[in-house]
């Protein structure tokens, strides 16, 4: 079975401009979550997303923003691009069947704003 | 508030020994989840074992057992046998029933040959 996918895996982007992630879960996960990774703050939870509905979402400003789409694919959104958003964003899915909280990650992208 | 800690940011071990990372949390609710994840110098986070907080069994993976302790609270990691590829970062996590996960800050092990 393939593992989770993120696109692109590398990026570069400048102060103000947006930017849109895109997440790929393992098939028949329906559960996406997204994960902000910088070396100060470590790894934040961002925002949880199960059948195309937000259930919960981290201590992040509205300039984050994500999606899930009927296939249970997912984007997240960065408007206006501070410095302080370069980091790795992590995306993970979950089967989330009655009781199992297990998670996979993806392979992140790593964004760099200048 | 959730809270995860770990204590030690950084640990050595001989090769082919054994270590424990040791993870402590804090919850009100009484359903959860508890995780470990292997962080290589690539950035991918590697799913390592998983324990669910009505599990009466400690979770055992292949060289990796989590030794579950529910009234310490506490939820370590134990490798065995350590290998030269197990130097990297882990992390502890938890996950409630909010579907909120919240990690560790992180033990970052060094296995020596």
């Amino acid at each position: 079975k393939a593992g989770v996918t993120q696109t692109p895996r590398y990026l570069i982007k400048t102060r103000g401009q947006q930017v849109t992630l895109s997440c790929s879960p393992i098939s028949g996960h329906r559960s996406v979550s997204w994960y902000q990774q910088t070396p100060g703050q470590g790894l934040q939870f961002l925002f949880e997303y199960f059948s195309e509905t937000q259930r919960n979402k981290g201590n992040f400003p509205g300039r984050f923003s994500g999606r899930q789409f009927s296939n249970s694919r997912s984007e997240m959104n960065v408007s206006t691009l501070e410095l302080g958003d370069s980091a790795l964003y992590l995306c993970a899915s979950s089967p989330f069947w009655e009781g199992s909280y297990e998670q996979y990650f993806g392979p992140g992208t790593r964004l760099t704003v200048t | 508030a959730q809270k995860i800690t770990q204590t030690q940011p950084g640990m050595f071990v001989q090769e082919k020994e054994a270590v424990t990372l040791d993870c402590t949390y804090d919850t009100s609710d009484p359903s959860y989840g508890l995780f470990w994840y292997k962080q290589p110098s690539s950035g991918e986070m590697i799913f390592l074992i998983y324990q669910g907080s009505y599990d009466q069994q400690n979770a055992t993976e292949g060289r990796y057992s989590l030794n579950f302790q529910k009234a310490r609270k506490s939820a370590n990691l134990v490798i065995s046998a350590s290998q030269l590829g197990d130097s990297a970062m882990y992390f502890c996590a938890m996950r409630e029933g909010d579907f909120k996960t919240i990690f560790g800050a992180g033990t970052r092990l060094f296995v020596k040959a």
